[in-house]
């Protein structure tokens, strides 16, 4: 495996499931971040984890919980979803917290 | 005012023609500079990242900052059907990170 990788791919959840997100990245980075992408919204930034310390909590929801046991690991932990937060959900890495960042494909999750 | 601008097309060139994809910010903080290629239902990969003012050029790419009128562009010479695709730019600083809303650009065979 190279690069960022991310599973599932789609998931699909009722409200009152608990799910998580994957993430494992191959590049030896140093810097780990959850997005989300709506539909004609801008990424938006929800965790950011350096050297598997959180920086970043970007007002998000409680039903979102990150986890990062290391520095190539980051998981996002879901319940109690609501349907507005169906969207893509994508893992990205850098080597730094600066620069570019270097995407995995995503998780396509639907809340029914 | 938001903190970036960046129009969301469609835009649609034909082939072989050069793209201009721009974005424009406000806060003069920003100090690092990105561009994103998108494909549906993938996720953004990194094309091109500056820190400074002036110009990068890498293959058919050219990135331009001036930071002295916040904004930035995306040259794309020679453009390709494979081309087609959403460009994102994004900003950032420390940890705070802003992208705009994408450009879906099509080329045209």
């Amino acid at each position: 495996e190279t690069g960022v990788t991310q599973t599932p791919r789609h998931l699909v959840m009722g409200m009152t499931n608990k799910k998580s997100l994957k993430c494992e990245q191959h590049l030896g980075h140093n810097a780990m971040y959850w997005y989300k992408q709506s539909a004609k919204k801008p990424l938006e930034l929800m965790f950011v984890y350096n050297f598997k310390e959180q920086t970043e909590n970007n007002s998000v929801p409680s039903r979102f919980s990150p986890e990062c046991p290391n520095s190539s690991h980051l998981f996002l932990h879901l319940h109690t979803l609501q349907p507005e937060d169906s969207a893509l959900y994508l893992c990205a890495s850098s080597p730094r917290r600066q620069g570019g960042q270097y995407f995995g494909p995503g998780t396509r999750l639907t809340v029914t | 005012q938001k903190e970036v601008e960046q129009d969301p097309g469609p835009l649609s060139v034909p082939e072989g023609a050069i793209v201009s994809l721009n974005c424009t910010y406000s806060n003069s903080a920003f100090q690092y500079f990105m561009w994103y290629r998108q494909y549906s239902r993938k996720g953004p990969e990194l094309l091109m990242y500056t820190y400074s003012s002036g110009n990068k050029e890498d293959g058919r790419f050219t990135a331009q900052v001036d930071k002295s009128s916040k904004y930035i562009s995306l040259f794309i010479r020679d453009s390709q059907p494979s081309d087609s695709a959403t460009y994102l730019c994004a900003m950032n600083r420390d940890d705070k990170i802003i992208f705009g809303k994408g450009t879906r650009l099509h080329i045209l065979p």
